[in-house]
């Protein structure tokens, strides 16, 4: 299947401070990206569909400023988390869809996820 | 209601026994249903999906779906302890440009 990788897998940050997390389609081309939130013995929770060379779309109750994505290359999306309070800590997963593998399955492949945690 | 719905368990069966994990949806327009499986502090990786009707088979595992009843159902056969789990459904809906949404999961536990 494809892979895609996200970095870093973990990180620890105070409250107020950035974060950047990366998600990288590695063999194959992603023109959209998601973005999930998944916080312990809960559900992964959508946050934001990512597309390449245009803005992305939030859902419902997600801050767009606050949390900023960039899909800068069909490889490559960002999410930053800007001034991080505790209540952001969460694991963050991204997933995107081969464009040719993923066409007809709708399947989605995921990255290993990012644990953020707010001190 | 929840768009989709899983007992959150944990259930609990015995080694080489068969596994039976539900999941109701409320979308009747829901059009793919994909069954993962999350080990503790991993991301979740996919088991298997089904788009039509009936039963799909692959190894251990099969899917079951049923559209009318708003139903879809995974069953382990000879279930092993690194079966232990939490198995997430997930539907997307056609023209849903993949979207999936997912239930709260399953706790799976094989015992010895």
């Amino acid at each position: 299947g494809a892979v895609v990788s996200q970095h870093p897998s973990w990180v620890i940050c105070k409250s107020g401070t950035s974060v950047k997390i990366e998600c990288r389609s590695l063999d194959f081309q992603a023109t959209t990206m998601f973005w999930y939130r998944q916080f312990p013995k809960q559900s992964l929770m959508l946050m934001a569909t990512s597309n390449e060379g245009s803005k992305a779309t939030y859902e419902q109750g997600v801050e767009k400023d606050k949390f900023l994505i960039n899909h800068a290359s069909l490889t490559l999306s960002t999410l930053t988390v800007t001034s991080a309070h505790p209540e952001d800590s969460s694991f963050y997963i991204c997933s995107a869809r081969d464009l040719l593998q993923g066409r007809n399955t709708g399947e989605l492949f995921f990255g290993e996820g990012s644990r953020l945690t707010v001190l | 209601q929840k768009e989709v719905e899983q007992n959150s368990g944990p259930l609990s069966v015995p080694e080489g026994a068969i596994a039976s994990l539900n999941c109701t949806y409320s979308d009747r327009g829901s059009q793919s249903f994909f069954w993962y499986r999350q080990y503790s502090g991993k991301s979740p990786e996919l088991i298997m999906f089904i788009y039509s009707n009936g039963d799909k088979e692959d190894g251990r595992f099969t899917a079951q779906l049923n559209k009318a009843s708003q139903y879809v159902s995974l069953l382990i056969r000879d279930s092993q302890p690194s079966d232990s789990a939490t198995y997430l459904c997930a539907v997307s809906r056609l023209g849903g440009g993949n979207k999936l949404t997912f239930g709260t999961g399953t706790q799976l536990k094989v015992e010895l």
